[in-house]
């Protein structure tokens, strides 16, 4: 289940379960996202991108989905195994150079 | 190299002393950023660096920070005087050009902790 508070996020799925992280994102003219996963000691790791223009894009074992109505960013994982416990963050293109991170939410696979 | 590398891994630093955090970006990547990640938090743009000009420092909290990146490569992110409030993880990150398609590379980060 989830928690929130002052620490991260945190969803705990069993090995072989679909993981959904969800993101929230601020800017409605964001033409581009991210999402970046981050085991502990490391820094972020891209893992999947998506352009405005499009809905729905796949990569392996992951899929972004992207709602502008809303806003809304979803990372699904599918399979999920012990190696994708990290913590997974989305990120906005902010126009000129930088992204714009999201909190971040703690991904647990337990085996 | 293969990729950004941060040096120190791990910094511990007595409040008031100035500390030096170094980032060998990959080697030709024109954009350079600086990030500060606290404890449970994402990532927070601290600086930018296109070759050896830095554009945007809109993100450094205090005049305390300061960063260089002289010949165009080698980073250094300078903090004068430290303060509890400074402990977190430094991240530094590189990429080919500025179009930020792809995303950046990020180094391992420098832990720093102030005690």
């Amino acid at each position: 289940g989830e928690s929130v508070g002052l620490h991260l996020p945190t969803l705990s799925v069993q090995e072989g379960d679909n993981s959904i992280i969800n993101c929230a994102y601020s800017n409605s003219a964001s033409d581009y996202f991210i999402w970046y996963k981050q085991e502990s000691g490391k820094g972020p790791q891209f893992i999947i991108d998506i352009r405005s223009n499009m809905d729905k894009r796949q990569g392996q074992r992951v899929t972004v989905l992207l709602n502008k109505t809303v806003k809304h960013l979803s990372l699904q994982i599918a399979a999920s195994q012990p190696g994708d416990s990290a913590v997974y963050f989305c990120a906005e293109w902010e126009g000129t150079y930088k992204y714009i991170f999201g909190t971040g939410t703690r991904l647990k696979v337990l085996a | 190299g293969a990729g950004v590398s941060q040096s120190p891994r791990y910094k511990v630093a007595k409040r008031g002393q100035d500390v030096a955090l170094r980032c060998d970006p990959i080697s030709g990547h024109v954009s350079l950023f600086w990030y500060q990640q606290a404890l449970g938090q994402g990532p927070e743009f601290l600086t930018y660096f296109q070759n050896e000009a830095q554009l945007d420092k809109s993100g450094l909290p205090s005049d305390r920070f300061f960063a260089e990146r002289p010949e165009g490569s080698v980073s250094t992110l300078k903090i004068q005087r430290t303060q509890q409030e400074d402990s977190a993880v430094y991240l530094c990150a590189s990429s080919l050009d500025y179009s930020g398609g792809g995303g950046y590379t990020f180094g391992s980060g420098t832990r720093l902790t102030v005690v």
